[in-house]
């Protein structure tokens, strides 16, 4: 079945960075788009970031751009995120997400807490 | 960027009632509209994709309609597992993906 299994979220300093994985299997990774979602803590869900099958095109919100950096290796099953210069309204359960035209897969996410 | 507002905010509905969450886009996006259902300490599971195809595995007491700027989501007889919050989003313009504030379903 379709797993997706992020890690690498922690507690980390305003102005830190970080790193997030998401390894899965259950799919063909190479032939699907692939995106990061993120919740802050006892709110709503917030599209971060999408990265297309090959890695070639890319999308981030705005509240991200300039900070974040989606990547993805197909011969790896992984797709990551770098983040860095991060803030305290960037704390939020990260979730890697499946993309087919909606997002239909979801992991269990990751939690990344910023404070000092 | 296209703003989706959810309501209610709250949804109180006892078991056995039918339960019936609202969604507008601000502007059209046509169909492509899905519903996510979140569980307490649990990831979103999609519900319904193509504003009223039942995704897989999903029961079928669930049902979504509408189409343009108005959405709704039906539970046509709630069950005690179906407490949750759920969320609308858009897919027909991106990016950004845009996601409503979520309608929290309570069991009376």
């Amino acid at each position: 079945q379709v797993q997706l299994v992020e890690s690498g979220g922690g507690l980390v300093k305003p102005g830190g960075s970080l790193r997030l994985s998401c390894v899965v299997s259950g799919f063909t990774f190479s032939d699907y788009y692939m995106t990061w979602i993120r919740q802050a803590p006892g709110k709503g869900l917030e599209w971060v970031s999408y990265i297309s099958s090959s890695g070639g095109l890319v999308y981030y919100a705005d509240s991200v751009k300039g900070r974040f950096t989606i990547s993805r290796d197909n011969d790896k099953n992984s797709l990551y995120l770098q983040m860095k210069s991060l803030r305290a309204d960037d704390t939020a359960m990260y979730y890697c997400v499946r993309e087919i035209g909606v997002f239909d897969n979801w992991g269990q996410g990751t939690l990344v807490t910023v404070s000092s | 960027e296209i703003v989706m507002t959810q309501s209610p905010a709250t949804l109180s509905v006892s078991p056995g009632e039918r339960a019936t969450l609202s969604c507008r886009a601000s502007q059209s996006v046509r169909s492509n509209l899905a519903w996510f259902q979140q569980k307490p300490g649990q990831s979103p599971r999609l519900l319904i994709y193509g504003a009223s195809s039942r995704a897989t595995g999903i029961p079928a007491r669930f049902s979504g309609s509408g189409s343009g700027t108005e959405f709704t989501l039906t539970i046509s007889s709630l069950q005690s597992e179906d407490l949750a919050v759920y969320y609308c989003q858009q897919y027909n313009n991106w990016p950004p993906w845009t996601f409503g504030q979520g309608t929290k379903v309570e069991i009376k």
